[in-house]
């Protein structure tokens, strides 16, 4: 069975600094995997996907996360953080029984911006 | 060009009663898909619908159906309401032949508050 572990559930950093946000899969199969964020009183934005092409990608607003696959990790970074970054994010795999898109979601990680 | 939008947005019901939760898929979109996010977690799959029937289900209780109409738009009913059913209910919408790998459009959700 396919799932994701998010290995914090709070990060805080400041303005201006990296972000690192960590997330671990788990696979049978070579494994569709996406970052999504949620920002208060929203729903899901995709911030990024990996589709077996490049092990680096790059989404929307500078992040990008690259696949590992002898660590199973899927981990989300950014440069520099920014005050809107602020907001929930979820480390996502795709389950595919039957060849049908389902959605497993990570735990969250609350990622916090300080001046 | 519309995305997923979902009505109500906030609903408030007492335990026992029953609720009906309405979600438009994105202008292109034939598969519906909803999850539950429950306070503080990561959004869980309940079940998808393509071609106005259940085409797959996660593990959620019989009180708990939809619907899907020639349209594309969908239902969910949850019966006998219990308090643990107060979440987020996400809709999303997505495209049937395509990729695998799409990614799920979502709508902002329903919040459900059971008293």
């Amino acid at each position: 069975a396919q799932s994701v572990t998010q290995l914090d559930s709070h990060v805080s950093v400041s303005e201006g600094t990296p972000v690192l946000l960590r997330c671990n899969y788990s696979s049978s199969y070579s494994p569709s995997l996406f970052w999504y964020v949620q920002h208060p009183n929203k729903g899901l934005q995709l911030l990024l996907k990996y589709t077996s092409a490049a092990t680096l990608v790059k989404g929307i607003n500078g992040f990008e996360a690259e696949f590992k696959k002898s660590e199973t990790s899927f981990h989300l970074t950014k440069p520099s953080a920014h005050m809107s970054d602020a907001a929930e994010y979820f480390c996502v795999v795709s389950d595919r029984p039957g060849g049908y898109n389902k959605l497993i979601f990570g735990a969250g990680t609350r990622l916090a911006v300080h001046p | 060009d519309a995305g997923v939008t979902q009505s109500p947005t906030h609903l408030i019901k007492t335990r026992g009663q029953q609720v009906t939760l309405r979600c438009s898929p994105k202008s292109g979109h034939d598969t519906v898909s909803w999850y539950q996010q429950a306070l503080g977690q990561g959004p869980q799959f309940i079940f998808q619908y393509y071609e106005e029937e259940e085409r797959q289900r996660g593990n959620f209780p019989d009180r708990f159906s939809g619907h899907q109409f020639p349209n594309y738009s969908s239902e969910l009913n949850v019966n006998a309401l219990l308090l643990g059913d107060s979440a987020l209910y996400l809709c999303a919408s997505s495209l049937a032949g395509a990729r695998l790998d799409s990614p799920l459009h979502f709508g902002n959700g329903t919040r459900l508050t059971v008293t």
